[in-house]
């Protein structure tokens, strides 16, 4: 099976640090994605990335930036962390569209606090 | 604007009785659509997924779902409701994306309780 994993379940950290989230799968990806989930608005995709050293902005990148140096590694960053940054923060990997087995696989998610 | 609709941001149902979920989604192009559950402090997981082929899809728990295109639908359905199907639901459709790219859009989830 698909393996997504992110390095924190919990994270507290305090307004203007900077904040590394870590995802790592290991089933040759290409495709890799950042969503954060708020209630009542779902997941919204932050950054998506489909290379190494590729990433693109998706509907809510303000405040956030992304690092791929590894295929299997998808890093966000938050440059100086802000209380409204506060969420559920789901990586998710995928294989190519029309692979036989497309679709998503996401982590346990992050779940950060910003105080 | 292409989107995806969740009829619903709570729905309760009898332990027995029957799940629907309501999912319509606007897209321009076929189609790819999922249904994604989440437990209290969890990931999503794939329940189940329509790409092409048969419009009645069958996913794990006893879940299943219905391509409704011209309705613009994809409506999740369970027959009968076990308390273990407490958690929250959404329904996403992958859509193109700038660049040439896809991206998976997500509804705003429905909270399923279910009670004795």
């Amino acid at each position: 099976d698909v393996k997504v994993t992110q390095s924190s379940r919990y994270l507290v950290k305090r307004t203007g640090e900077k904040v590394f989230l870590e995802c790592v799968q290991d089933m040759d990806h290409e495709n890799m994605f950042w969503y954060r989930q708020d209630p009542g608005l779902g997941l919204r995709l932050i950054y998506f990335s489909y290379d190494v050293k590729m990433k693109e902005k998706g509907d809510i990148p303000e405040g956030y930036s992304v690092s791929r140096e590894k295929k299997e590694r998808f890093s966000l960053i938050l440059e100086s962390a802000s209380t409204n940054q506060t969420s559920m923060y789901l990586c998710a990997s995928s294989p190519p569209p029309g692979s036989a087995n497309y679709g998503y696989t996401f982590g346990s998610g992050t779940r950060l606090t910003v105080v | 604007a292409q989107s995806v609709t969740q009829l619903g941001s709570h729905v309760s149902v009898s332990e027995g009785a029957l799940v629907l979920l309501r999912c319509n989604y606007s897209s321009s192009v076929p189609p790819y659509l999922f249904w994604y559950v989440q437990y209290p402090n969890q990931g999503l997981q794939l329940l189940l997924k329509y790409t092409t082929g048969a419009t009645l899809v069958k996913g794990i728990n006893g879940f299943e779902a219905e391509f409704k295109k011209s309705e613009t639908s994809f409506h999740l359905t369970k027959p009968s409701a076990h308390m273990s199907d407490a958690a929250e639901y959404f329904c996403a459709v992958i859509l193109p994306f700038s660049g040439g790219y896809n991206k998976l859009i997500f509804g705003a989830g429905t909270r399923l309780a279910v009670h004795p």
